[in-house]
């Protein structure tokens, strides 16, 4: 059963702390993606990769990291630069970077 | 202006059809997208055409391309309660890069 799984659903993080949001795919596509929705602002693109070991900044980076050691696998770290980390987070995988984009459920992040 | 364009709501009574609009200034793309997204949920493919096409038709689905006016449309015919979300246009974007979402279009269905 193919598909793109994040975790936890819902996470919560405390003052100062870094939060690790977790993506995997097992769909073998190449391109994996990191978005933050937040209410009447659509989607924002936060990283993406097009392959393993290498990634690129979108457009709302700051105060996030991420890592692509796996194909499968593109996490995502909250870090606490980030002021303002309330939001809904978006995981996506594509074949390619152009080709269409497939999405996980979600993980609400609050701050305590 | 934004590079993907829609109107933020639209309200359609149930058995009515729903025209979702979106407008796009780059023509380079290769596809246009529809997405759902339903409230607490990840966004779900709906369906998608080549930019050489003007019409496509899928069940109570339509998407329609004026390519001269760089618009793309989603009508969903008898709507029901159930389409109640938001719906998202994307395109394809220039070179090696992601594509590109409009903001979205929250569809209420009132019964």
């Amino acid at each position: 059963d193919g598909g793109i799984t994040q975790s936890p659903k819902y996470l919560f993080r405390k003052e100062g702390q870094n939060v690790t949001l977790s993506c995997e795919q097992n769909l073998n596509h190449d391109a994996m993606y990191w978005y933050r929705q937040d209410p009447g602002q659509g989607l924002r693109l936060i990283y993406y990769s097009q392959i393993v070991n290498d990634f690129q900044k979108g457009d709302i980076a700051e105060g996030y990291s991420v890592s692509r050691e796996k194909k499968e696998s593109f996490p995502l770290t909250v870090t606490s630069a980030q002021k303002n980390p309330t939001a809904f987070y978006l995981c996506a995988s594509s074949l390619g970077a152009q080709e269409t984009q497939y999405f996980g459920p979600g993980t609400r992040l609050l701050v305590l | 202006g934004e590079d993907v364009e829609q109107s933020l709501f639209l309200s359609v009574r149930e058995g009515d059809s729903s025209v979702i609009n979106c407008t796009y200034t780059d023509s380079s793309s290769t596809y246009l997208y529809w997405y759902k997204q339903e409230p607490g949920a990840g966004l779900q493919l709906l369906t998608y055409i080549f930019s050489n096409m003007d019409m496509k038709q899928d069940q109570r689905l339509t998407v329609l391309l004026n390519k001269k006016d760089k618009h793309l449309s989603l009508r969903i015919a008898d709507t029901q309660t159930g389409d109640s979300a938001i719906y998202f246009c994307a395109r394809g974007a220039r070179g090696n890069t992601p594509l590109v979402f409009g903001k979205g279009t929250r569809l209420s269905v009132i019964a």
